[in-house]
């Protein structure tokens, strides 16, 4: 059972550079999250999905985008990296709307300089 | 008052001992708690699921909910050096919202 997998694990990025964090799903989980962990400070949620073709900001979604061309993949893009997107970055899913368990991802490290 | 409230710690027990981890919360309105543990560089894994209040036992794990006192724990009996690492309070509505609000974590560390 793979769940929910995020690639890359670690990532050293340039100020300004742009990248895209993927994350993929095999439990065709219609809900998919994006969240962002810092240290002391709980997990953030950055973007949802509802299921294909359908996003949603969440708490702090400015200098991210999201895609849901599929129900298994969400894409996280960086534009233009800012050291303040330093972060570890997770993705999860869950099969209905957020009272159900949400299965997460290992994680990307990002780390901006 | 912040929505969910969670003593970060470190908490510091011998293998052995009774843990006790607790999250307050303010909005009356949410009825889905639950627990996840959280390995050093791994993602959250659930851990506890109730809904409303009351007691729910798996193992040598008890998750309770005391909605009176907006208050929710969890308690580990017999606690072994496996149970290391950081556990994250969460709660929802009844009918659900796409965000789930989380605690911050309290970080455990069970001594052998």
């Amino acid at each position: 059972n793979a769940g929910v997998t995020q690639t890359p694990k670690f990532r050293i990025l340039k100020i300004g550079q742009s990248m895209t964090l993927q994350c993929t799903q095999d439990m065709n989980h219609n809900y998919m999250y994006w969240y962002r962990q810092d240290p002391g400070m709980g997990l953030k949620l950055i973007y949802y999905s509802v299921g294909a073709g359908i996003t949603d900001k969440g708490e702090v979604p400015n200098g991210y985008n999201v895609s849901r061309s599929t129900t298994e993949d969400f894409p996280l893009r960086l534009e233009l990296a800012a050291p303040s997107q330093t972060s570890v970055y997770f993705c999860a899913s869950s099969r209905f709307v957020g009272n159900q368990p949400q299965h997460f991802g290992d994680g990307t490290r990002l780390s901006i300089l | 008052q912040k929505e969910v409230e969670q003593d970060p710690g470190p908490l510091s027990v011998p293998e052995g001992a009774i843990v006790s981890l607790n999250c307050t919360y303010s909005n009356s309105a949410f009825q889905y708690f639950m627990w996840y543990r959280q390995y050093s560089r791994k993602g959250p894994e659930l851990l506890m699921y109730t809904y409303s209040s009351g007691n729910k036992e798996d193992g040598r794990f008890t998750a309770q909910v005391d909605k009176s006192s907006k208050y929710i724990s969890l308690f580990i009996r017999d606690s072994q050096p496996s149970d290391s690492a950081t556990y994250l309070c969460a709660m929802n509505f009844q009918g659900g919202s796409e965000k789930l609000v989380f605690g911050k974590g309290t970080k455990l560390t069970v001594n052998p």
